[in-house]
């Protein structure tokens, strides 16, 4: 799987858009993009996955370059209970012997009320 | 959606002995997987287990040290063995369902 690179950390304002992002410049076409937060203490969360499109859910946007080699997730309107360890991965398709997760180091968002 | 529960949530352990932690899933997923998180530091992944085959591990991870139990396609035991200090971490059981992967609680354990 393609190794992922993000800043470690990131302040938002409450209430603003949090816009996170992620390199991924020896991504494969058959490789998803994938993003998951870890709130302190807990498991992580699934956020929002995509390949080729941007995608937007409940919880976010992820927007994916036209080249796919980097990707910014979106949080719209940042609150106090989104600060967490935001990780970017990689992966080949979403079945099979390459489901496993690897997991980068991640960015760590704060959110200033 | 999958909700996963772990027992026990956490434990303070001394050197030298076993723990052995499970991991219940409310629907039957043919993918489990467990992870560990060392502190302050990002999830490692140990093992995967399906059932009915024995569990495959990652690099730097053997089955002496954590030995994998996949009986059933709802539960899956992680034991850590002969524990040091080096063994205090968090350990998270996960299972694919659909596109995505869903993790427990974790467990925390202390090694004294």
């Amino acid at each position: 799987d393609a190794k992922t690179t993000q800043p470690p950390s990131m302040d938002c304002a409450e209430g603003r858009a949090a816009n996170l992002p992620c390199n991924h410049s020896t991504i494969s076409g058959n490789e998803y993009v994938y993003w998951y937060r870890q709130i302190h203490s807990q498991g992580p969360q699934y956020i929002i996955h995509g390949l080729k499109n941007n995608e937007t859910n409940e919880m976010a946007s992820l927007i994916i370059t036209e080249d796919r080699k980097s990707s910014t997730l979106i949080l719209p309107h940042a609150t106090l209970r989104d600060t967490a360890v935001y990780y970017c991965i990689v992966r080949v398709g979403t079945s099979g012997a390459t489901n496993k997760l690897i997991f980068g180091t991640g960015t760590l968002l704060a959110v200033q009320p | 959606s999958a909700v996963i529960s772990q027992k026990p949530s956490r434990d303070i352990c001394q050197r030298g002995t076993s723990l052995t932690i499970q991991c219940q899933v409310d629907s039957q997923v043919t993918m489990m997987f467990w992870y560990r998180q060392q502190p302050g530091q990002s999830l490692t992944l140990i093992a995967t287990a399906n059932q009915g085959s024995e569990a495959t591990y990652e690099s730097g991870f053997v089955i002496d040290k954590f030995p994998i139990s996949r009986p059933n396609l709802t539960f899956s035991t992680l034991t850590v063995s002969n524990m040091s200090p080096e063994d205090s971490s968090i350990y998270l059981c996960s299972v694919k369902g659909g596109t995505e992967q869903y993790f427990g609680p974790g467990t925390r354990l202390t090694v004294t």
